[in-house]
């Protein structure tokens, strides 16, 4: 199986901070990397597919970029909304595994 | 607009059995794979189990595997998740999604809210 190491698992930031969340993938996945946004009491949502494909609706703050079997999520000029749990996942192989999970919090 | 719901979840006794369905609304079911995502309140996210749409491919998470079936009626616009010899590591809100296209390629688009089972005795 195919292990997700997410970091960190927990980030403090402020509204208008720029934030970073990096995925590393235990072997090659060719980009088959996803990440979703999950707030509280709400089911996740997709986010970025493909490493940096932002799926119609995600605003441009969002970004994600890949080098080889680490992948990283950005987030510039953090919103209110922003604050939430954030997941890694690939796709490139069954078993589709999630990184830990990050949650970022004011 | 796409929605998903799940029933069937409740408490249960370990060894025993439960059966969740989600019926699908907003779009044709067959023109999709679906899957089944779960997660124990507060902790992550587990990929338990996903069908093709004609339902000509199954694959299973390797904690799930030969307890777990998953099947599909798309005239119903119904997916299911047979859960049996349940355990109390089972325990978890399980969420119904949709995949990007007919096949299985583990992109989860759209989700349900979830329903919870609960294994204990």
């Amino acid at each position: 199986d195919i292990q997700m190491t997410q970091s960190p698992s927990s980030l403090s930031a402020s509204v208008g901070d720029r934030v970073t969340i990096t995925c590393r993938a235990s072997q090659t996945i060719n980009n088959y990397l996803n990440w979703y946004q999950q707030k509280p009491g709400q089911a996740p949502k997709i986010l970025i597919y493909l490493a940096s494909t932002l799926p119609d609706g995600v605003p441009s703050r969002f970004s994600g970029s890949a080098s080889g079997t680490h992948f990283t999520l950005t987030i510039n000029t953090l919103q209110p909304e922003d604050f939430a749990s954030y997941y890694c996942q690939q796709t490139h192989s069954t078993p589709f595994t999630f990184g830990q999970g990050t949650r970022l919090e004011i | 607009e796409v929605q998903l719901v799940e029933f069937g979840g409740g408490v249960v006794q370990p060894g025993r059995s439960l059966r969740l369905s989600c019926v699908a609304s907003g779009f044709p079911l067959g023109d999709y794979a679906m899957h089944w995502v779960r997660q124990v309140p507060g902790k992550g996210l587990e990929w338990v189990s996903g069908i093709s749409w004609n339902s000509g491919r199954t694959v299973y998470g390797d904690s799930v595997r030969g307890r777990f079936t998953i099947s599909r009626d798309n005239g119903k616009n119904s997916l299911y998740l047979q859960m049996d010899s349940l355990r109390h590591e089972d325990s978890a809100l399980y969420y119904c999604t949709k995949d990007l296209t007919t096949t299985v390629t583990g992109h989860f688009d759209d989700w349900g809210q979830g329903t919870l089972v609960t294994v204990s005795s």
